[in-house]
């Protein structure tokens, strides 16, 4: 069975710039998988950053950005700032109907 | 802009049947693609099914002898049902939206938890 891969943990300095990444344990990442990026802080719900790769969702900061950097997706935060502090998730289209979501990545900004 | 409440018992015993209504507002819920989502206790997101009006509902693939999932027009509602629960089945269920095939959730409740004990 495929899994999802992110990094467990990332760290970024004030102001700098951070990518996250989204791979699979087999096979690489295109378009096609509709990478999905969310953002979620201790005790509240997730929060849509990304869809179908690079789609920003409403009121979401251009500071952040979604590609295909290789044979991942990513996840690009620019500018950060001490509230980005959060856990990033990425969710995959694996065909019939099916999303399968990656382990997520701690993001500490220090 | 479409919004969201779940609802449903807290507590289920072990081998009982888990069920959850989401309530929608805002929105046609013939528009929109419906889904479920859960996250247990300190762990990871884990997503569990989706429909669109007018057609099948879709699981996970590692729950779907024990899942479904069905919408209600007339109360404006989507339900989940998940049966044979086990403790590792508590969690935070979440139930989401989305106008794109291509974005799994872009609308969030604000989750309920359901614990499995006895």
């Amino acid at each position: 069975q495929t899994v999802v891969t992110q990094e467990p943990s990332v760290s970024v300095s004030p102001g700098g710039t951070v990518t996250l990444t989204c791979g699979l344990s087999s096979g690489s990442v295109s378009p096609s998988y509709y990478p999905n990026w969310f953002q979620q802080t201790p005790g509240q719900a997730p929060r849509s950053l990304i869809y179908s790769t690079n789609t920003r969702s409403s009121g979401v900061p251009d500071r952040f950005s979604g590609s295909i950097v290789g044979n991942k997706a990513a996840l690009t935060i620019t500018g950060a700032q001490a509230d980005d502090e959060s856990d990033y998730y990425c969710v995959l289209y694996m065909g019939s109907g099916t999303w399968f979501f990656g382990g997520g990545t701690k993001l500490t900004v220090l | 802009q479409v919004q969201l409440q779940e609802s449903g018992p807290g507590l289920v015993k072990p081998s009982e049947t888990l069920s959850l209504t989401c309530s929608v507002s805002g929105g046609s819920i013939s528009s929109y693609y419906w889904s479920w989502i859960r996250q247990p206790p300190g762990k990871g997101l884990e997503w569990i099914s989706y429909i669109h009006y007018g057609g099948s509902p879709y699981y996970n693939p590692s729950l779907k002898s024990r899942v479904s999932m069905s919408i209600d027009t007339s109360k404006k509602q989507f339900s989940l049902r998940l049966t044979s629960v086990t403790a590792a089945d508590t969690a935070v269920y979440y139930c989401a939206s989305s106008h794109t095939i291509s974005a799994a959730a872009i609308r969030w409740g604000q989750g309920t938890l359901v614990t499995v004990s006895s």
